[in-house]
């Protein structure tokens, strides 16, 4: 089966423009997650998706973030306005549902590298 | 408050020796323990777990981790480590009785095995 994809890979902008990432899942996926990689520190869980449901954002950093997945199957997250201290890599997940075996065990996608400048 | 604590931000090894990665967790309940490696520009792999039974469990490529409840700890190893393996490792955390399956990963471990 396909792996998790995102799109694209490396992304530059400036400071106070908007940026769009693309996570899509392995089919078949209910369980959405993002998370980021600020340089040198942990992965931070961002939200999480079931299906098209946000069923945890605690991790959302501000209002500047915002992710949809509408039809509960590829998720986009925007940053808008982009700051500094959002650079880092930002990694989409997926598991199965509940009914598809262990929902706990999730699948990366090779992640974004955006940078800010 | 769960967190993860990968100790050491790089391993060095020698080809064909032993290597231990560490990580030390701490959260309420049960703890569900993975290992994830991310070798450059690709996305994370996902090595092995510790969900229930024995503390030893093998994963992938030849590693193995060992579950210790009492020093709170899941360290990675491998007998005989290969230049390949040079990656960098991830420890994450996920507590079952949250209700969310959402990841608490650790720093990082950079292994540089060295010919």
């Amino acid at each position: 089966e396909a792996g998790v994809t995102q799109f694209p890979s490396h992304s530059v902008i400036e400071k106070g423009q908007t940026v769009t990432l693309r996570c899509d899942p392995i089919s078949g996926h209910d369980n959405l997650y993002w998370y980021r990689r600020v340089m040198g520190k942990e992965i931070k869980f961002l939200l999480h998706f079931v299906k098209e449901s946000k069923q945890d954002e605690s991790g959302m950093p501000n209002n500047r973030f915002l992710a949809e997945r509408t039809g509960g199957t590829y998720s986009t997250l925007k940053v808008q306005p982009a700051e500094l201290e959002d650079s880092g890599v930002y990694f989409c997940a997926s598991s199965r549902g509940l009914a598809g075996g262990p929902a706990y065990e999730q699948y990366f996608g090779p992640g974004t590298r955006l940078t800010v400048t | 408050a769960q967190s993860v604590a990968q100790p050491e931000d790089q391993v060095n090894v020698a080809e064909g020796n032993p290597l231990t990665v560490k990580c030390t967790y701490s959260v309420s309940g049960n703890p569900y323990l993975f290992w994830y490696v991310q070798y450059p520009n690709r996305g994370l792999q996902f090595l092995l777990k510790y969900i229930t039974g024995d503390n030893l469990v093998k994963g992938s490529y030849g590693f193995e981790a060992e579950f210790n409840k009492s020093q709170t700890s899941f360290h990675l190893k491998k007998p005989s480590a290969l230049v390949s393996d040079s990656a960098l490792y991830f420890c994450a955390v996920r507590d079952p009785p949250s209700g969310t399956y959402k990841y608490i990963f650790g720093t990082g471990t950079r292994l540089k095995v060295l010919a």
